[in-house]
């Protein structure tokens, strides 16, 4: 079964840091490029960032650019969100997102996974 | 401050066929293919049409969609009760250099 499951989501304080996991199956997580999308009730699906199949390139939103990090391990199926600097803003919900093509731009996200909740607040 | 616009709402009883609208700009949608998601409230979006006007296998053909220009819309026709979610139209940003999205717009079948 084609499946993303993210993990390690929680409550932080403002200026602290999480990291985000995703693990995807029943596909080759090595022959595609991966996203973070986040979702909130004010600001509804924001792309966060990608990374292409092979780590050789990755992108970021604005609002990401210099206090998240993506990566991945595809010995471990598995994609990573560093998140620091969090601000309060940035509570929402986290979903990891598999690209139909190896690169990270242009094209589009036909598996989601099912997500995983930052609030960020003191 | 999505750099895509869809009105926030649209409506239609069982049977009928519904239409929604994503407005955007020549450094988006009028250079771009746009691609459509659906998601059902507290469930992950899914991909609802990609590359414009094209179906993924599991998708019913009662859905389908168009591009023109800077605008692109999706249509659902024989609407029913599980087509109730919340559609986002998405595409590449040239100027941004990343993806967008729109703002949403909620389907209620009555």
């Amino acid at each position: 079964e084609l499946q993303l499951v993210e993990s390690g989501g929680g409550a932080v304080q403002p200026g602290g840091s999480l990291r985000l996991s995703c693990v995807g199956s029943g596909f080759a997580f090595d022959d595609h490029a991966m996203h973070w999308v986040r979702q909130t009730p004010e600001k509804g699906l924001e792309w966060v960032s990608g990374i292409n199949y092979d780590d050789a390139s990755r992108g970021y939103a604005d609002f990401a650019q210099g206090r998240f990090t993506i990566s991945r391990d595809n010995a471990r199926n598995a994609l990573y969100l560093q998140l620091n600097s969090l601000r309060p803003e940035d509570s929402a919900i986290y979903f990891c997102a598999k690209d139909f093509s190896r690169g990270w731009v242009f094209w589009y996200f036909d598996l989601w996974g099912r997500g995983t909740p930052v609030t960020v607040s003191s | 401050q999505s750099v895509l616009t869809q009105p926030p709402s649209a409506s239609g009883t069982p049977g009928q066929r519904v239409t929604m609208s994503c407005s955007g700009s020549s450094s988006n949608i009028g250079g771009n293919a746009v691609n459509w998601y659906q998601q059902v409230p507290g469930k992950a979006p899914k991909l609802l049409i990609y590359t414009n006007d094209k179906r993924p296998l599991e998708v019913p053909d009662r859905f389908s969609a168009s591009k023109s220009d800077t605008s692109a819309s999706l249509a659902i026709s024989g609407l029913q009760s599980e087509d109730e979610a919340d559609y986002y139209c998405a595409t590449w940003d040239d100027s941004l250099n990343g993806h967008v999205f729109g703002t949403g717009t909620k389907v209620t079948v009555l």
